[in-house]
């Protein structure tokens, strides 16, 4: 089993809706969880860090669940330019590797 | 400005000849690492790096050498390519264990 699951898409979204990516981990010992953002053929980009008390950054809401082991992203209002892959990233034991999810597809259309 | 660059961003090469993928930061990070991108299979790790001369295998590593020498850089030497090779590479590095990483741009790797 992969250590961090995503549901790949595609979403699929008109502009203006709301959307939301869960994703699941399982190593209960991993401390550290990000949001990545990659659009085609770039590199990630750190979107939000998601910290236990959950956390909001303008549109954009993480959420952990440390006794379900899932985090989630929401996103409101979505934007043409929020179409990308959204990746769930999850540190190791050791805290110095990362766990990539295989991402989440999203397309936002006019 | 704050970044990690990768030289070079696009590479053919054909099989068995020996190659290097330099990574270098400005951020004075104590960690880095390299990542192959490959589809259906996600971003994977291959080596990792805490601090100058301390490097520790990822997760898909065979193939692949490392080395610390420098705080800044963190180059990416292959040794033998295989066209097993052939992925998107890319470095990052990070302060610590808790803040994410910042990534470089990429190389397209090509092995023929």
């Amino acid at each position: 089993r992969k250590e961090v699951e995503q549901d790949p898409g595609p979403f699929n979204v008109p502009e203006g809706a709301t959307v939301a990516f869960n994703c699941t981990y399982s190593n209960s010992a991993s401390q550290s969880f990000f949001w990545y953002r990659q659009d085609c053929r770039k590199e990630p980009k750190l979107l939000m860090s998601v910290y236990s008390s959950g956390n909001e950054d303008g549109r954009f809401t993480a959420q952990l669940n440390r006794a379900s082991q899932y985090i989630s992203l929401l996103i409101r209002d979505s934007k043409l330019s929020d179409s990308a892959t959204y990746l769930c990233v999850v540190n190791s034991n050791s805290g110095y590797a990362l766990n990539f999810g295989k991402g989440t597809s999203l397309l936002v259309t006019p | 400005e704050a970044q990690v660059t990768q030289n070079p961003r696009y590479l053919i090469t054909v099989t068995g000849k020996k190659l290097t993928v330099t990574c270098s930061q400005n951020m004075n990070h104590e960690y880095m690492s390299w990542y192959r991108q490959d589809p259906g299979l996600g971003l994977r790790q291959i080596y990792y790096s805490m601090n100058v001369e301390v490097t520790d295998k990822g997760e898909v590593p065979e193939g692949y050498k490392v080395s610390r020498k420098e705080k800044r850089n963190f180059p990416l030497i292959l040794e033998s390519p295989s066209p097993n090779q052939t992925s998107l590479y890319f470095c990052a590095s990070s302060l610590d264990s808790v803040n994410g990483y910042t990534f470089g741009s990429g190389t397209r790797l090509t092995v023929v």
